[in-house]
């Protein structure tokens, strides 16, 4: 079954810097990418998501890169901000009946003004 | 528009004990999921219905069993609740199937004794 790794697990960053984050798969059959945003106290909420037909997607400052071949994905959020401090998850999927969506273990962002 | 709700925000047990956890949603969505959060392990899917009538066991079933009672809600019961289901439970739907945007719920706190 598919398996996703993220890296790193804390992220510590100043406000203004860049923040990435990496996530591998291991299901070369994946084909949906998505990343959650979960702040304290509240469930996941979806701040960007990327198909295997596309090689990166941009909303504002937040960017999704995928490398099929080397079976990663990356999400870049620019110009910090303290309110992007968060737990950030990535997840891959296949589109097939019975198959689930599985979550990297998630990345603590700190943003410090 | 609320959303995805769930009901209790937060509960204590003692080990054997039941307890039936709620979620409702009040987009339409056909499908409906159930993880739970534990620290360091992401999010873990436990059980999920596709569509109104179906069911299906996901990566942790073991201990829980589900009702999906009509399209606006799906129920997660511990019959014998175990310190190992200590976490926190989301309920998340979508539209249709894993590859669209899940929208979770607040979740509930439980602590097993």
């Amino acid at each position: 079954g598919e398996n996703v790794e993220q890296h790193p697990s804390t992220l510590s960053v100043q406000e203004g810097d860049s923040a990435v984050i990496k996530c591998t798969y291991s299901d070369s059959a994946s084909n949906y990418f998505p990343w959650y945003k979960q702040e304290l106290g509240k469930g996941p909420q979806l701040i960007i998501d990327i198909r295997s037909n596309v090689g990166e997607k941009k909303d504002q400052r937040i960017a999704v890169t995928l490398n099929k071949t080397a079976k990663h994905f990356s999400l870049h959020i620019t110009e910090t901000q303290p309110e992007d401090s968060a737990v950030y998850f990535c997840a891959a999927t296949v589109n097939q009946a019975g198959t689930a969506l599985i979550f990297g273990k998630g990345t603590t962002l700190s943003v410090s003004s | 528009n609320a959303g995805v709700t769930q009901t209790p925000k937060f509960q204590v047990l003692k080990t054997g004990q039941s307890m039936t956890l709620q979620c409702a949603q009040d987009m339409n969505h056909n499908s409906m999921y159930w993880y739970r959060q534990d620290p360091g392990m992401g999010l873990r899917l436990i059980y999920y219905s596709a569509s109104e009538g179906t069911t299906d066991k996901g990566e942790v079933p073991n201990g829980y069993n589900v009702s999906r009672l009509n399209k606006r809600e799906f129920s997660l019961r511990l019959e014998s609740a175990a310190p190992s289901q200590t976490s926190v439970y989301f309920c998340a739907s979508t539209a249709q199937g894993y590859r669209e945007t899940q929208y979770f719920g607040p979740g509930t706190r439980l602590l097993v004794l």
